[in-house]
């Protein structure tokens, strides 16, 4: 089993969709978890941490679930600049980060 | 944003050539990090360095030699590489103070082609 799975999508959305990703984790022990959003050719950057029970910043959505080590990212009313791909971070310890292989999204007009 | 850049930006070598990455941090942070990222695979730690001190090396070939004189700079040395590890390498930074939501940033990378 895969240390952080993720779906790959690709996911092709229209302006204004909600769209969710899901990603699982198979270290019961990993305390701290992040999506973070790469654009093509770039590096990637922290879009938010999840915490606890999970979190909100504006559109997006994150939701831990420890039971089942599971966490998801909901994006709503999708815009043309959420086209990326996220990246579903699993922090292992300290300094051990774990990255899923991405999920690709694609918002059309 | 300039927090950590890296140089070169593209590199083409040739499998007998050495070469140096370089990497550099302008955020204050105390941990600096090489992953590989290759294409539709997962980002792949290869090297921490907390403190100037490396702690942890994730079975990375020795044809790949971390380098880190302070806690602002880190290279890589590249000598014999093989084509598979053409790829995209990337740095990052941390505070790295042992908090566990420890935010990573990360620089634009290198991508790195070995003929």
């Amino acid at each position: 089993r895969k240390e952080v799975e993720q779906d790959p999508g690709p996911f092709n959305v229209p302006e204004g969709a909600t769209v969710a990703f899901n990603c699982t984790y198979s270290n019961s022990a990993s305390q701290s978890f992040f999506w973070y959003r790469q654009d093509c050719r770039k590096e990637p950057k922290l879009l938010m941490s999840v915490y606890s029970s999970g979190n909100e910043d504006g559109r997006f959505t994150a939701q831990l679930n420890r039971a089942s080590q599971y966490i998801s990212l909901l994006i709503r009313d999708s815009k043309l600049s959420d086209s990326a791909t996220y990246l579903c971070v699993v922090n292992i310890n300290n300094n051990d980060m774990r990255f899923g292989a991405g999920t690709r999204l694609t918002v059309k007009p | 944003e300039t927090g950590v850049t890296q140089t070169p930006r593209h590199l083409v070598m040739g499998m007998t050539n050495k070469k140096s990455l370089k990497c550099e941090q302008h955020l204050g942070h105390n941990a600096m990090y090489w992953y590989k990222q290759s294409a539709k695979k997962p980002l792949e730690l290869m090297f921490v360095y907390s403190l100037e001190e490396r702690v942890e090396n994730n079975s990375v070939p020795s044809r790949f030699s971390p380098e880190c004189p302070n806690s602002s700079h880190l290279f890589l040395h590249l000598h014999t590489l093989q084509p598979e590890d053409s790829a995209l390498y990337l740095c990052a930074s941390s505070q790295g103070k042992g908090a566990l939501a420890d935010t990573q940033y990360f620089g634009p990378g290198t991508r790195l082609t070995v003929l």
